[in-house]
């Protein structure tokens, strides 16, 4: 079967705009998070759902953050107001269980 | 605030030259900890979990091992084909989060 896919896989983008990165997760896959990573960064956690729920939005580095799932099954990270900072590549994963999760490519976004 | 932290930031090997990766992580509360593998531009890959002190995985020349404040991934014999950056990762039982270390980079010479 298929496995996590991203889109777009490349985004580059105006400060000041506002931009939605997609996540289609493995079939069935009842937990999905979304990461970013930074140039020689680790991965920096942003959000976790559960079926359609966030239970933890605190890894959300600001209010222009925000993130939805709907269904159950794909997930849409927006960004808004766009800055410089934001510029990385934003990682999604799901999984069955928080046991192994499965990632996409990436989204790698660049803000200019 | 739960942390991951991971030793060396990078590492070169000779082909065939076995070495361990070092990871230690917040102690209290762990509910698993997680070893992945990213290759340039791709997404991690996952290869153990660790639910316990003592508790060993195996994948090809890949051995993870996990005490009660550290966990280490031994690699035997490495190929050039092992090189990548490792990351390794923690998931506490207060909350959803899983934190990553910023990874190893191990590169192995032919």
């Amino acid at each position: 079967g298929a496995g996590v896919s991203q889109s777009p896989s490349n985004k580059v983008t105006e400060k000041g705009k506002d931009v939605e990165l997609r996540c289609d997760p493995i079939s069935g896959h009842t937990a999905l998070y979304w990461y970013r990573q930074s140039l020689g960064q680790g991965l920096e956690f942003l959000i976790y759902f559960q079926g359609n729920s966030a239970p933890d939005k605190s890894g959300l580095p600001s209010d222009r953050f925000s993130a939805e799932r709907t269904g159950g099954s794909v997930s849409t990270l927006t960004i808004q107001r766009t800055q410089q900072e934001d510029s990385a590549v934003y990682l999604c994963a799901s999984s069955l269980n928080y046991n192994e999760q499965f990632f996409g490519p990436g989204t790698r976004l660049t803000v200019l | 605030e739960d942390q991951v932290t991971q030793s060396p930031e990078a590492l070169r090997l000779q082909e065939g030259e076995s070495s361990s990766l070092n990871c230690s992580y917040t102690v209290s509360g762990l509910r698993g900890l997680f070893w992945y593998r990213q290759d340039p531009g791709k997404g991690p890959e996952f290869l153990f979990t660790l639910y316990s002190a003592g508790e060993e995985k195996e994948k090809e020349r890949l051995k993870a091992t996990l005490t009660k404040k550290e966990s280490f991934l031994h690699i035997t014999a490495p190929k050039p084909e092992d090189s990548a950056t490792y990351l390794c990762a923690g998931l506490w039982w207060r909350d959803d989060k899983i934190i990553f270390g910023k990874g190893t980079r191990l590169h192995i010479l032919p």
